[in-house]
Formats: C-alpha cells, sequence, structure tokens
C-alpha cells in the first residue's frame, strides 16, 4: 500500500541553524501539506501546497519556513533560523484532491513524522 | 472559524467491548468533511474513517463507525470489540470546503487505553 515517507525520523539542532524536513508524497497525489505537533499538544496546520505554490498557510509559517518540491518526487519543508519553539512533530501528508473534505479522496494521509529538537 | 472539541482526555476500555470517543464541532459552513485519525505511540498518524457533511450513511471501516449527527454537530468514533492495539491516541479533525487549502483542523484527541 503507498505510504508517505519523512527523513530525517529525528533531527537535533543547534538554535539558529537552517534545518531542511524532507518528505516522498504518495505518488500519485497533488496535494500536498505540512502539519506540527508539539509534545503532548494538538495537531496544527502549517501549510498546503499545489502545483508548485502554496494554497493556505497558517500564522505559525512565518517567513522563517518556505516549503518546496525540487524535484518530482521531494517535498521539503525548510526552517531558516530554528527557535526552541520549534521543537515538535513536523508531519508531511497528501491527498489525492481538495474539495474541502466533501470527497473521500481529500482524505490526508500522513507520514511517520520527523522529530525536530532544537538545543 | 471553525473549531474542533473532544471533551474525553482519556478513556479506559475492557477489551472486547465497544467504545465510543467524542467528537463535536462548530461551523456554519454547510459543506464539510469529517475524518478521525488513530495516533499509537511511536508517533504517526493512521487515519481510520472518513465523514462528508452530505452522506447520507454513517461510514464504516471495519471495526470502526461514525456516528454522525448533523444537527447536533457530533461526529462521535465507535470502535466495535476492543482490542489491545487500540491503545492509542485519538483525534477527530475537519476540513471545510471554503478552505482553499483543504486544511485539517484537529481536536485536543483522546487517549484510549484497553484493558486486557
Amino acid at each position: 500500500e503507498p505510504e508517505v515517507t519523512q527523513t530525517p525520523s529525528h533531527q537535533v539542532t543547534q538554535m539558529g541553524q537552517e534545518v531542511i524536513l524532507r518528505c516522498v508524497p504518495i505518488s500519485n497525489h497533488l496535494y500536498f501539506y505540512w502539519y506540527r505537533q508539539i509534545l503532548g499538544q494538538k495537531v496544527e496546520f502549517l501549510v498546503s501546497f499545489y502545483n508548485n505554490e502554496i494554497s493556505e498557510k497558517s500564522e505559525i509559517f512565518d517567513d522563517q519556513f518556505s516549503v518546496e518540491r525540487p524535484d518530482g518526487s521531494n517535498f521539503t519543508l525548510k526552517i531558516r533560523s530554528t527557535k526552541l519553539e520549534d521543537s515538535a512533530m513536523y508531519f508531511c501528508a497528501s491527498s489525492a484532491s481538495t474539495s474541502g473534505g466533501l470527497r473521500r479522496t481529500d482524505t490526508q494521509y500522513f507520514g511517520p513524522g520527523t522529530r525536530l529538537t532544537v538545543l | 472559524a471553525q473549531k474542533i472539541t473532544q471533551t474525553q482526555p482519556g478513556m479506559f476500555v475492557q477489551e472486547k467491548e465497544a467504545v465510543t470517543l467524542d467528537c463535536t464541532y462548530d461551523t456554519s459552513d454547510p459543506s464539510y468533511g469529517l475524518f478521525w485519525y488513530k495516533q499509537p505511540s511511536s508517533g504517526e498518524m493512521i487515519f481510520l474513517i472518513y465523514q462528508g457533511s452530505y452522506d447520507q450513511q454513517n461510514a464504516t471501516e471495519g471495526r470502526y463507525s461514525l456516528n454522525f449527527q448533523k444537527a447536533r454537530k457530533s461526529a462521535n468514533l465507535v470502535i466495535s470489540a476492543s482490542q489491545l492495539g487500540d491503545s492509542a491516541m485519538y483525534f477527530c479533525a475537519m476540513s471545510l470546503n471554503n478552505n482553499a487549502g483543504n486544511m485539517l483542523t484537529f481536536g485536543g484527541g483522546t487517549r484510549l487505553m484497553v484493558k486486557p
């Protein structure tokens, strides 16, 4: 069964450093997402991406964040200068369609996550 | 803005019994989708079940079913015949049709513990 993969599974970095989190969405999906989950808290939307453009972003997704689809398979999240409060689990997700939840194919399938620890 | 509420931070259920996890939502939009995800201790988010706002029947996926009451704005997850492997966090989430990016809004989650 196709699945979303993410690398690395765990990233430790120093405050102020740049990190790039990588994701390979399900191959026939066209819509990609990043979410984060601070330990013990709810899952929060960061950004959605389609056709090489950001479709929607949250207030969390400020100028320190960027996303890219550098090739036909990878989808990346870059944090330019990490802060302590960026420590969280970051999830990539993908879906086959997007109609605001009106179709089952809008279902977002999540990767296993990258645990980011900022020291 | 849409909001998802899961009022049960933690629940116990005896193995082989059924359990209902509550989820209520708040939106004035008539078009939306509701999703349940399972997060075991290993951390991944596993999709369980989907319900569209215009679906006439309650969704079912194996041992999972969704008790969808649109007028009450509730979408409770029912797990039948609980297994030890069902012990996990469960999240209810919603997507609105007026969101350009199909973002999911999540509830705070319910931790389910299955007793042998």
